[in-house]
């Protein structure tokens, strides 16, 4: 069964206007969620993270996500995008289950988003 | 910068061979982690390392092997080489290795199979 899933594979938006990336997660246990962003040649970037605080984390760059419960949900928005913006972002979830089963963290397939200018 | 760094940064080499993957965590961390990335696999967990000891393992290969040192630096030794194991490889580095602490991760190690 998928851990998490990215909903859509490729996102176009144009410059200026809002974001939504949208990511549904499987978890019995209280999970922490991550978003991560990785541009061209690069690792992979820390944008936010959800571990059981406040339900609307805000991250670097203008970005921000809500985790929902009720709906397994954790999307990340963005008032406004940017060129820079253009990359590849990953929802990741990790929980105790997955700690004590070998693979900690699971990613997402990934989101590539494209800025049109 | 994460800290995390990863070389070389590019490896090119032929089938058969063998090559080792060299990380060392940001200041403080004691669990690293290794991952391939490729085209159709996406980003595959392979192992995680604690302090020096194996932590958990995912879809690592048997021709795969890793290490963490004593100072917590960590290698990741490929060998028997073949075209499917040309990919990106990262690691990445935590704190504790705790659920609620997210990776940081290095820029990755481009290994090319001739």
């Amino acid at each position: 069964a998928q851990s998490v899933t990215q909903l859509d594979s490729h996102v176009s938006v144009s410059e200026g206007t809002p974001v939504l990336l949208r990511c549904n997660y499987s978890s019995s246990y209280s999970p922490s969620l991550f978003w991560y962003v990785q541009h061209p040649n690069k690792g992979l970037q820390l944008l936010l993270k959800y571990t059981s605080a406040a339900t609307l984390v805000k991250g670097i760059n203008g970005f921000e996500a809500e985790f929902k419960k009720s709906e397994t949900s954790f999307h990340l928005t963005k008032p406004s995008a940017h060129m820079s913006d253009a990359a590849e972002y990953f929802c990741v979830v990790s929980d105790m289950k997955r700690a004590n089963t070998g693979n900690q963290f699971y990613f997402g397939t990934g989101t590539s988003l494209t800025v049109i200018p | 910068d994460s800290g995390v760094t990863q070389t070389p940064k590019h490896l090119i080499t032929a089938t058969g061979q063998r090559v080792t993957l060299r990380c060392s965590p940001r200041s403080g961390d004691l669990s690293v982690y290794w991952y391939q990335q490729s085209l159709d696999q996406g980003l595959q967990f392979l192992i995680q390392y604690y302090n020096g000891e194996e932590r958990a393992k995912g879809n690592i290969l048997e021709r795969f092997s890793a290490q963490q040192f004593p100072d917590l630096h960590s290698e990741l030794n490929l060998s028997s080489l073949e075209l499917g194991d040309s990919a990106l490889y990262f690691c990445a580095s935590s704190g504790t290795g705790q659920i609620n602490q997210p990776q940081h991760f290095g820029d990755g190690t481009r290994l090319s199979i001739l």
